[in-house]
């Protein structure tokens, strides 16, 4: 069965530093992959995604992640961060060629900045 | 216009009660989820919906149980709810299996 992990629990950085957040899952197959945030208080909202094709993907707010297929890796990066994202982040996949998939949660990634 | 809305956003009730949380989607998605978050932010899927089909169905207890009238609506009903059952519900709908997730603003359920 799929798991993804996301080995940071809680990160903290201050306004401008760069960020990257890891994400590893244990699929050998085909996988579509996501990145969430939850903003304090919020609902879940798609960042970025990858199904196929170049594997480094921009997403909103300036996020990107890059597909590393070797190391069943997809991790989360900004150049700089700002006190807006603030948030936990959480990695997500899909096993792409399976029927009945469903999109399996990492267990998430909290960012604090200080401003 | 929300995409995806669930009621009440708030619940508060005693165990052993019986209680529904409701989800309608306007963006004409074919798949349905309820997902749960405990304290801990950790995200879990609990059923999915098709085009009003039972597709996946986790290691839930019975007392949970979906029903989908047609495939805009996903309602969640909890029978002899217990203190472990609180948390967070989140509804959300995507266009097909594997296809992005839009998520409801969610059901914060306290259970006394």
């Amino acid at each position: 069965a799929q798991s993804v992990s996301q080995h940071n629990h809680h990160v903290i950085l201050s306004e401008a530093a760069s960020l990257e957040l890891g994400c590893n899952y244990s699929y050998g197959g085909t996988v579509n992959l996501f990145w969430y945030v939850q903003y304090p208080g919020q609902h879940l909202q798609l960042l970025l995604k990858y199904f196929s094709g170049d594997p480094l993907v921009k997403g909103i707010k300036g996020f990107e992640a890059e597909f590393i297929k070797s190391k069943f890796s997809f991790n989360l990066r900004k150049p700089s961060v700002q006190w807006s994202d603030t948030a936990e982040y959480f990695c997500a996949v899909n096993e792409a060629d399976s029927s009945a998939s469903k999109i399996i949660f990492g267990s998430g990634t909290r960012l604090s900045i200080r401003p | 216009d929300t995409a995806v809305s669930q009621t009440p956003k708030y619940l508060v009730t005693q165990m052993g009660n019986d209680k529904s949380i409701k989800c309608e989607q306007n963006l004409g998605h074919d798949t349905m989820y309820w997902y749960k978050q405990d304290s801990k932010k950790f995200l879990k899927i609990m059923f999915s919906y098709n085009n009003k089909e039972l597709i996946i169905n986790e290691t839930v207890p019975n007392r949970f149980s979906p029903k989908s009238p047609d495939k805009a609506h996903l309602n969640l009903h909890i029978n002899s709810l217990e203190l472990g059952d609180s948390a967070v519900y989140f509804c959300a709908s995507s266009r097909d299996e594997g296809s992005p997730l839009h998520f409801g603003n969610g059901t914060r359920l306290t259970v006394t």
